[in-house]
């Protein structure tokens, strides 16, 4: 049973649009929402993560949005530039336990 | 650099062979956790180490495998009998007990089993 459902699995996007990934979860235990950014033969590296007592947060062009009724949760890059071109994660923790439980990935390409 | 090492960096075995993978942390990190990658997909929680103690094993860590932590800091996880379906990278994370959410990923060690 996957427990994090992340969409699309591929996004292309031309340079200064506002790619979208969401995702959704099932176990309404989990309390921590981070998304990871990974580069080809890099490990996974935080970017941005959220609690569910939070709508919305901001970090710098990533913004993070939180519907805790819907159990969804969504990754917006504003003004995407090539660099930005990898694989985002999205994943889930119940406070306290295990480890991270993760998306599959979305393979996102931003075109100059 | 200051980050999570992993070693080696990649690994081509023959099946039935064993193998080790080590893992440092950051320096202070209470927390150790390994996580296998397969190809197309997101990292899988395999277990963790809070200082010494192994706290949580996953279901998909079977008998073949085993995780140390001897003394809190690295970590050792060993594939015996090693088998096709092996074939994956593994990564390993630490993270602060008071901050155990933010874990910070090491490049991974990525294992070939012919």
């Amino acid at each position: 049973q996957q427990q994090v459902k992340q969409s699309p699995q591929s996004l292309i996007v031309q340079k200064g649009g506002i790619p979208i990934i969401n995702c959704a979860y099932e176990n309404t235990a989990f309390d921590y929402f981070p998304w990871y950014q990974q580069f080809p033969g890099k490990g996974p590296a935080l970017l941005i993560a959220i609690r569910p007592d939070v709508s919305e947060k901001k970090e710098g062009r990533f913004t993070i949005s939180f519907n805790k009724s819907a159990k969804q949760f969504s990754l917006h890059i504003m003004d995407s530039q090539p660099g930005d071109s990898a694989t985002y994660f999205c994943a889930a923790k119940v406070g306290g336990a295990d480890g991270l439980t993760f998306g599959k990935g979305t393979h996102l390409i931003i075109q100059p | 650099d200051t980050g999570v090492s992993q070693d080696p960096r990649h690994k081509i075995t023959k099946r039935g062979q064993n193998v080790t993978f080590r893992c440092d942390p950051i320096s202070e990190h209470n927390r150790l956790y390994w996580y296998r990658q397969t190809l197309g997909q997101g990292p899988e929680f395999l277990t963790y180490f809070q200082n010494e103690a192994q706290l949580e094993k996953s279901r998909l860590l079977s008998d073949r495998f085993s995780a140390e932590r001897p003394k809190g800091s690295f970590s050792t996880l060993e594939i015996q009998r090693t088998e096709q379906g092996d074939s994956a990278m593994y990564l390993c994370a630490s993270s602060l007990v008071l901050s155990e959410e933010t874990q910070y990923f090491g490049p991974g060690t990525r294992l070939l089993v012919l």
